[in-house]
């Protein structure tokens, strides 16, 4: 039980380039959601998907895209990267999604070890 | 105005002392659900304790406990007989599911346990 891994653990890019961010869940999790950790920022949301098939904005969404590609995994994506999206990106699941709150570990989050990414 | 509001950017605590990490928090739901998570200097985000609105007693996990007072909106984080390897950053954060799917974290608190 691997709980919830990523891909790749570190990468630089230019300013411009493209890539993917691979996520994925073996907890057979409901919700899957994408941070950002920047110094003094505490995490901040970038997307979200509730379930299978769903995908919601967070608070900072400008500049990304998602897939749930299954239950099991969700990627992130940069289009076209800047420098202000350098970042250490956490992915993160749950079993439950919107509207329960079923206590304990049923609500907690679960987290990924981080990408940590660099654009020059 | 912060949903979670950590009022301590940095402690310094000797070894084997108690420690409390503030915590207060922003909702007008009934129902809601509090979270600790620590986060070592390696990165990864480890999940602590959690405790729900409706939960009547404090919750409790080995050395850490959650000092859970609703009508104040407080959940601090209390770890008994600090250890060297408590030294970390931790987040304060909360989920209001009939609002949406999200946790909102707090900034932090940096903790530095001294020998």
């Amino acid at each position: 039980n691997a709980g919830v891994t990523q891909t790749p653990k570190f990468q630089v890019l230019k300013t411009g380039q493209s890539m993917t961010l691979q996520c994925a869940q073996d907890m057979n999790h409901n919700s899957m959601y994408w941070y950002r950790q920047d110094p003094g920022m505490g995490l901040r949301l970038i997307y979200y998907s509730a379930s299978e098939g769903t995908t919601d904005k967070g608070e900072v969404p400008n500049g990304y895209n998602v897939s749930r590609l299954n239950k099991r995994e969700f990627s992130l994506r940069l289009e076209s990267a800047a420098p202000s999206q350098t970042s250490v990106y956490f992915c993160a699941s749950s079993e439950v999604g919107e509207g329960l709150l079923a206590g304990g570990s049923r609500d907690t989050q679960y987290f990924g070890p981080g990408t940590r990414l660099t654009v020059l | 105005a912060q949903k979670i509001t950590q009022t301590q950017p940095g402690m310094f605590v000797q070894e084997k002392e108690a420690v409390t990490l503030d915590c207060t928090y922003d909702t007008s739901d009934q129902s809601y659900g509090l979270f600790w998570y620590k986060q070592p200097s390696s990165g990864e985000m480890i999940f602590l304790i959690y405790q729900g609105s409706y939960d009547e007693q404090n919750a409790t996990e080995g050395r850490y406990s959650l000092n859970f007072q609703k009508a104040r909106k407080s959940a601090n984080l209390v770890i008994s007989a600090s250890q060297l390897g408590d030294s970390a950053m931790y987040f304060c954060a909360m989920r209001e599911p009939y609002r949406d799917d999200k946790i909102i974290f707090g900034k932090g608190t940096r903790l530095h346990i001294l020998p």
